[in-house]
């Protein structure tokens, strides 16, 4: 079945203890894409992902990290959490990064809690 | 900045009855895409509709259909003959390029049986 997985789907940790959110996807897509949704904002862009070894910013990238060292995967790292990272967090992914052509493809999502 | 906009908040429709999310957008660009997500409570988002900027004709998926108003930088989405499993929240979201998917702030749709 092709899809977007993350884990773990919940987790509640506390202030600077480093998490990652695991993202994998089986459908050899090149484009990945991190979000956050926060009530009354919608979704946020992270961070993205071109192809293996290219990424780059999108809106809210400050306190997070992300690599990219192979093509099914896209790691979200958080080095030192803080309560204002507690969020709902999404990672996506497409064929290609132009989305008229490609449908985007979102995990489950993962509930962060930073106490 | 580029935004978009849901006015509404929440919105409910009484069961087979036919109901009307609105989203406004604001965008320089010649070129883009605009969307409709459905987040039901698994929080799963799932691909609604989508429309590219160039075609004139309203994208229609089934029950779902969009009002595409290029000038006016508009973008509803109808719901005809409303289900109970209709009930989640929805988002319209733009993507100006390969890069920059910008979404609403959703609209809760409530179903009455």
């Amino acid at each position: 079945e092709a899809q977007v997985t993350q884990n773990p789907r919940y987790l509640i940790t506390v202030t600077g203890k480093k998490l990652t959110v695991t993202c994998s996807q089986n459908m050899n897509h090149e484009y990945m894409s991190w979000y956050r949704q926060d009530p009354g904002l919608g979704l946020r862009q992270i961070y993205y992902s071109m192809n293996v070894e290219v990424t780059d910013k999108g809106d809210v990238p400050e306190g997070y990290k992300v690599s990219r060292k192979e093509k099914r995967n896209f790691p979200l790292i958080l080095e030192s959490p803080s309560p204002n990272q507690t969020s709902l967090y999404f990672c996506a992914s497409s064929l290609l990064g132009g989305w008229g052509s490609s449908e985007q493809y979102f995990g489950p999502g993962t509930r962060l809690t930073v106490t | 900045a580029q935004t978009v906009t849901q006015s509404q908040p929440e919105m409910s429709v009484q069961e087979a009855e036919t109901v009307t999310l609105s989203c406004t957008y604001d965008t320089s660009e010649s070129d883009y895409y605009l969307f409709w997500y459905k987040q039901p409570p698994s929080r799963q988002m799932i691909l609604v509709i989508r429309q590219e900027a160039y075609k004139q004709q309203n994208a229609t998926e089934n029950r779902f259909s969009v009002n595409f108003q290029k000038a006016a930088k508009s973008f509803s989405l109808k719901i005809s003959d409303s289900q109970l499993g209709d009930a989640a929240m929805y988002f319209c979201a733009s993507a100006y390029n390969n890069n920059d998917m910008r979404f609403g702030a959703g609209t809760r749709l409530t179903v009455k049986p």
